[in-house]
């Protein structure tokens, strides 16, 4: 079993949705958590940090759930630039980072 | 301000072959990375520095070697490649506190025949 999971998608949205990924995480001493957006063949780029209490930022709105280990990103009112892999990341510890294989997002006008 | 540079962007090698991947950052991190990204598998770290002077192994760290030279520098080496090393690599560097996010550099993509 991996250490960080996501559903692979991929998600095909139609414009203006709201749109929810999911990832868990098996290492409950994990220290610090992420999202990136990785476009087609390019680097990842850090999109999110992700606290305990929940943030937000614009349309993007980030959930932890040390308890269960688990992850979301919601995506609201989706635009086509939205389209792109989005990465969970957690930071094990001393900055040994796993990243989640990716979830797909295709935003179609 | 160029933040983290990688070269070469594409290499060609042949089985048996040895190369060295060359990163460098000039954001003055402490946290150097090498990761490997294959379809389907997302990113997998191969070795670490958190520090100059310092290196961990990863996920991955079988037939690599590295090398932090000095801050800015953190080399990867393959001493002799084979096919299953085809893939794309990213170089990342980061503050070491937590809750630091990484950055990218544009990565290398090394097929091996």
């Amino acid at each position: 079993r991996k250490e960080v999971e996501q559903d692979p998608g991929p998600f095909n949205v139609p414009e203006g949705a709201t749109v929810a990924f999911n990832c868990t995480y098996s290492n409950s001493a994990s220290q610090s958590f992420f999202w990136y957006r990785q476009d087609c063949r390019k680097e990842p780029k850090l999109l999110m940090s992700v606290y305990s209490s929940g943030n937000e930022d614009g349309r993007f709105t980030a959930q932890l759930n040390r308890a269960s280990q688990y992850i979301s990103l919601l995506i609201r009112d989706s635009k086509l630039s939205d389209s792109a892999t989005y990465l969970c990341v957690v930071n094990r510890n001393n900055n040994d980072m796993r990243f989640g294989a990716g979830t797909r997002l295709t935003v179609k006008p | 301000n160029a933040g983290v540079t990688q070269t070469p962007k594409f290499q060609v090698l042949k089985t048996g072959q040895s190369m060295t991947l060359q990163c460098a950052q000039d954001m003055n991190h402490n946290s150097m990375y090498w990761y490997r990204q294959d379809p389907g598998m997302g990113l997998r770290l191969i070795y670490y520095s958190a520090s100059e002077g310092t290196t961990d192994k990863g996920e991955v760290p079988n037939g690599y070697n590295v090398s932090r030279l000095n801050k800015r520098e953190f080399s990867l080496r393959l001493e002799s490649a084979a096919p299953s090393q085809t893939s794309v690599y990213f170089c990342a560097s980061t503050k070491p506190s937590d809750n630091q996010p990484q950055h990218f550099g544009d990565g290398t993509r090394l097929s091996i025949l």
